[in-house]
């Protein structure tokens, strides 16, 4: 019930297409969804995240896209570049304790010139 | 945006020995810490969460006495590898949560990678 699937494991698109990474999670009590991009050898930088309140969350060329009663939740990435190419992760956390995230298992997305 | 740094960046080091990693929130002083771990091509894994002043809350199947933390003040939480074997080489990242940030939100370091030979 504390897993969070992610789905493709990994991706191929081309310059300027849409990447689209979707998630799907069990617990109910999830009430905060981020996104992380990660770079080979570096940390996790947080993209964009979302709360169960909104259906949609836009931040530049990054969109979530939330469906409460799926339980499900998605990443589309518009006009992709090159230097998109990345591992992303979906998360999920409660509101409650030490709000820990429980982290997808990642998507390696690779933007071709 | 608050930033947290690790340090060392990478370490090497021989089996048995013990190696110490900082984890530090430069800018905004943190209530809680998270250690976690990241195999190569993996999802990162929880090992702990810290919180200033009290003991670490270990997640299931971490060893606490081969993993200790420390978070003695707001801005600084230390992992301690113990005795370490090449089984815990890995890529090691801390992440922390502002005192008065919005709610949830951790902000990563850039990790430490651990080669024991």
């Amino acid at each position: 019930q504390q897993q969070v699937k992610q789905s493709p494991q990994s991706l191929i698109v081309q310059k300027g297409g849409i990447s689209i990474i979707n998630c799907a999670y069990e617990n109910t009590a999830f009430d905060y969804f981020p996104w992380y991009q990660q770079f080979p050898g570096k940390g996790p930088a947080l993209l964009i995240a979302i709360r169960p309140d909104v259906s949609e969350k836009k931040e530049g060329r990054f969109t979530i896209s939330f469906n409460k009663s799926a339980k499900q939740f998605s990443l589309h990435i518009m006009d992709s570049q090159p230097g998109d190419s990345a591992t992303y992760f979906c998360a999920a956390s409660m509101g409650t304790g030490f709000q820990k995230l429980v982290f997808g298992t990642g998507t390696r997305l690779l933007v071709s010139p | 945006g608050a930033v947290v740094s690790q340090h060392p960046s990478w370490v090497i080091c021989k089996s048995g020995t013990s190696v110490k990693i900082e984890c530090r929130s430069l800018d905004f002083q943190a209530t809680t810490m998270f250690w976690y771990r990241q195999f190569p091509k993996q999802s990162l894994m929880l090992m702990a969460t810290s919180n200033e002043g009290s003991k670490a809350t270990y997640e299931q199947g971490v060893e606490k006495d081969k993993f200790l933390i420390n978070h003695a003040s707001l801005t600084l939480s230390t992992l301690t590898v113990t005795s370490a074997h090449p089984e815990d080489s890995s890529f090691y990242i801390c992440s922390a949560r502002e005192l008065a940030g919005v709610y949830n939100e951790q902000f990563f370091g850039p990790g430490t990678r651990l080669t024991v030979l």
